[in-house]
Parts: C-alpha cells; sequence; structure tokens
C-alpha cells in the first residue's frame, strides 16, 4: 500500500540554523508534491509545490527539493525563526489520482 | 478575500443524533474535500467532489456521507454519529486535486459521547 513517511519524532534547532524535514514515499509515483504548515488546532496551510520533473523549487527562505529515485523530498527553512515552529505537513498526488494524501507531519520547534 | 469556511467550530453531541457540518467556499474551486485528523494518525481523506453532483470516496468513508448540489457548497452529513468519529474535521478546495495549493477550512472538533 502507498505510505508517506515523515520524521515523528520532533525537530529542535537554534534560532538562525538551517531546518531541514524529510518526506520519503513508497508505493507511490507521484506527479506532485506540496509541503503545508500547520498550527494547532488551525488548519493546514499551502507552502510550496513542485512538480516530478522539477528538482527544486525556492520561496523566500524556504527550499524543496524532490528526487523521484530516492522517493524523497527534503524541505529546508534557512534563517530559521521562532516563528517557523509548526508541524510541516508533506502531501502527495498522482497524475491518475483524485486525493491529495498526506503525511503524518513533523513538529519543528526553533528556540531563540 | 479567499476562503473556505466551515461551521461550526466546535460540536458535542451524543450517539446517533444526525448532524451536518457545512463547508462553503468562494473561489470557485471545481475540487473539494473532507479530512478528518486523529493524534498519530495525520490527515486521513473521508470524502471528495470533483464537480457538482460528483463525488466519491477516500480512504475513510464509513459513516459519513456528503453532497454536491451547488459548486461553493460541500457538507459532510454524519447521520449516526459513533464515538469513534470524535475527530478534528476539514474541509478543503482547489482548482484541481494535486497540481494546485489546497486552502482548507479553519477546522471543526467534533466530540461524540
Amino acid at each position: 500500500s502507498q505510505k508517506i513517511e515523515q520524521n515523528s519524532e520532533a525537530l529542535n534547532i537554534q534560532e538562525g540554523k538551517t531546518a531541514t524535514l524529510t518526506c520519503n514515499y513508497t508505493n507511490y509515483s507521484p506527479a506532485y508534491l506540496q509541503w503545508y504548515r500547520q498550527d494547532p488546532g488551525r488548519g493546514p496551510v499551502f507552502l510550496l509545490l513542485i512538480r516530478e520533473n522539477e528538482k527544486e523549487k525556492r520561496k523566500e527562505r524556504l527550499k524543496v527539493t524532490f528526487d523521484t529515485t530516492l522517493k524523497q523530498s527534503l524541505f529546508h527553512i534557512t534563517a530559521s525563526q521562532p516563528a517557523d515552529s509548526a508541524t510541516y505537513l508533506c502531501a502527495l498526488s498522482s497524475n491518475s489520482g483524485y486525493a491529495l494524501n498526506f503525511g503524518k507531519g513533523t513538529s519543528l520547534l526553533v528556540t531563540p | 478575500e479567499a476562503q473556505v469556511t466551515q461551521n461550526p467550530r466546535y460540536l458535542i453531541t451524543v450517539t446517533g443524533k444526525k448532524l451536518t457540518v457545512t463547508c462553503s467556499q468562494n473561489m470557485n474551486h471545481e475540487y473539494m474535500s473532507w479530512y478528518r485528523q486523529d493524534p498519530g494518525l495525520g490527515l486521513r481523506q473521508i470524502y471528495y467532489s470533483m464537480n457538482v453532483e460528483v463525488t466519491d470516496k477516500g480512504d475513510v468513508p464509513e459513516g459519513y456521507k456528503v453532497s454536491r448540489k451547488e459548486k461553493r457548497n460541500f457538507p459532510l452529513i454524519l447521520e449516526s454519529p459513533s464515538p469513534n468519529q470524535t475527530s478534528l474535521y476539514f474541509c478543503a478546495s482547489s482548482l484541481a486535486p494535486g497540481d494546485t495549493e489546497a486552502f482548507f477550512g479553519q477546522g471543526t472538533r467534533l466530540t461524540v459521547v
């Protein structure tokens, strides 16, 4: 069955450092991969989308990579700030499917 | 302002009492979906709709119904709620299911006692 795996353990980093979050998938051929931010009790908010033929995407302090050979996406936040503390979700969708399937998310805590 | 609006935000109900959670979007999106989120299980899709009168099951559809009579509205119906449906529910909409961003509502926290 399709699986989307994100680190279940929280990631704690110091302000100013780069946070790197991982999303691995199996039994899946995604055409699109998205990253969302979710704050406690609130709906996910879209951050970035990357397509299968793209290797890397950037938006301000955010960078996402997509390696279809390794079946992995990396999500980077550079110069992290305490305000970046949240749970980050990756989501995959295939060309033939109608669903956006989510990983369970990784909690990021940025301390001053 | 582009938004997805869910109501109510919080609901406590008793087992077996039918309820409806409403969802409305103002972006003219074709695709809408419902998710539930539970600790340790993440976001799981309940139902989705590709357009008016077109709906289909997601990963966890048992115990739920939906309808899509108008493009902007996609209500979630629990005909006979049970305690295992206690969860945080999110409605989402997008132009398409994968290659465009999804907009989420603010969530409905449902407790069934």
